[in-house]
């Protein structure tokens, strides 16, 4: 199958701060989505980003499927935008995920 | 609904026993997903279904996993005697680009 690769596991943050995180994989893909999971384990959609840049408020993606990755950028952040970040891959129709980086934005 | 619903959110039980797992998916949706997620992992793809049909079980890991899907509702995972490892986050998506429920916590003792 695919392997996905996340970068950096871990991701301390200062309020305010801005960061960037990526998302290695290992074939062509079709599609390619970023979740955050909150710290009470909810997985939410952030972008479904086959290519080119998305926006949505403080957060961005970008996916550049021709060299294999993905970035997502978070901006001025938020002690509400720690926990897990996801990267996923469809492997067909199924979805095979990183093994996250751990955000912790402190106040 | 207006998300996918899963229960129990909390399952305890001992070594040996079965339990059987709830997904109630977005009304409408024909497509409905199983993956499982251990402590501090990414998820893994367990069950795929089209409808009321499983075309992809690659991913259910040993014949005590199996799951059904009544129409294009509801589903359940069931697992039989149990085992430590199987403990984790059971969680279930619905559609293509995959909105998935709250998981069910599992704990084998």
């Amino acid at each position: 199958g695919i392997q996905v690769e996340q970068s950096p596991p871990d991701l301390i943050l200062q309020e305010g701060a801005n960061s960037t995180l990526r998302c290695n994989f290992s074939d062509s893909v079709n599609n390619l989505q970023w979740f955050h999971q909150n710290p009470w384990g909810q997985l939410i959609n952030l972008f479904y980003i086959p290519s080119g840049t998305k926006q949505n408020g403080r957060l961005s993606a970008t996916t550049v499927a021709t060299e294999r990755y993905s970035l997502l950028y978070i901006s001025s952040s938020q002690t509400t935008d720690s926990g897990v970040y996801f990267c996923a891959v469809y492997d067909d129709y199924k979805l095979s995920f990183g093994a996250g980086t751990t955000v912790t934005v402190r106040a | 609904g207006a998300g996918v619903s899963q229960s129990p959110s909390n399952k305890v039980t001992e070594k040996g026993k079965d339990v059987e797992l709830r997904c109630d998916p977005i009304s409408g949706h024909t497509a409905l997903y199983w993956y499982r997620q251990r402590l501090g992992q990414g998820l893994e793809f367990l069950i795929y279904f089209q409808g009321n049909s499983a075309p992809d079980k690659s991913g259910l890991p040993s014949d005590r996993f199996s799951a059904e899907r009544t129409g294009e509702s509801v589903s359940t995972l069931t697992i039989q005697r149990t085992q430590q490892e199987d403990s984790a986050v059971y969680l279930c998506a619905s559609t293509d680009t995959q909105y998935f429920g709250p998981g069910t916590r599992l704990t084998v003792l």
